[in-house]
């Protein structure tokens, strides 16, 4: 698509539901990342996919908390058994490929998923 | 990967220059200097990036010392559209663990 787009914008849901969040990137993006901000804070890194390979969750905060991108585009994050502690803005953001004399990796964000957890 | 420093605030009104300067003392010898804007409600946009020297694009000014361990955005006759969030950040190609502070709120008043 033309940009990276995430749904749902908005997401309402009771403590202990899961949650599903998507995130379809920009065509030709090989690599995927979420992230988590919250009011007045910049990004905080969760994941990182490479194709369809997860190659970094360190970030993410617990076991609770999956990724995938089985086909090497679209990806879901998933948070299970949600707490309130999970509300957040969720954003996912793409890149091209880089190769080593063609500077640093410059990431295209979507709007973002903002989960409330109640 | 190293880190960056910039105020936490700023403000300026419309027309004029504004210059925002990010310190990043521990800059390694691969990395690139990236610069983002984030409006209320949107994810981050990227703006500009540079190595050393000055670069420049329709919207933004980049200034690079020789040293590297400073940068400087300058936007040029700003509006009140310009009134954002700006992040610098500091990684290369394969730094795809940025870290990303609370960036420079930029409050443009008419």
């Amino acid at each position: 698509g033309a940009g990276v787009s995430q749904s749902p914008r908005y997401k309402v849901t009771k403590r202990g539901q899961d949650v599903a969040l998507r995130c379809d990137p920009i065509s030709g993006h090989v690599s995927l990342y979420w992230y988590r901000q919250a009011l007045g804070q910049g990004p905080e890194f969760l994941t990182y996919f490479n194709y369809e390979a997860q190659q970094d969750k360190s970030g993410l905060p617990n076991d609770r908390f999956s990724a995938e991108r089985p086909e090497g585009s679209i990806s879901t994050l998933t948070i299970q058994r949600t707490e309130q502690r999970d509300s957040a803005m969720y954003r996912c953001a793409s890149s091209p490929p880089r190769h080593s004399a063609s500077g640093a990796n410059v990431l295209t964000f979507g709007a973002g998923s903002r989960l409330t957890v109640l | 990967l190293a880190k960056t420093t910039q105020p936490i605030s700023m403000d300026s009104y419309e027309g004029q220059e504004v210059n925002i300067t990010c310190s990043h003392n521990n800059i390694a010898t691969n990395d690139y200097i990236t610069w983002y804007q984030q409006f209320p409600s949107q994810g981050p946009r990227f703006i500009i990036q540079g190595y050393k020297t000055k670069v420049t694009n329709e919207v933004a000014s980049l200034f690079i010392p020789a040293d590297r361990k400073s940068s400087t955005l300058s936007l040029p006759r700003v509006s009140l559209s310009d009134t954002a969030v700006y992040y610098c950040l500091v990684g290369d190609h394969s730094n795809y663990q940025l870290i990303w502070g609370a960036g420079t709120k930029l409050i443009i008043k008419p």
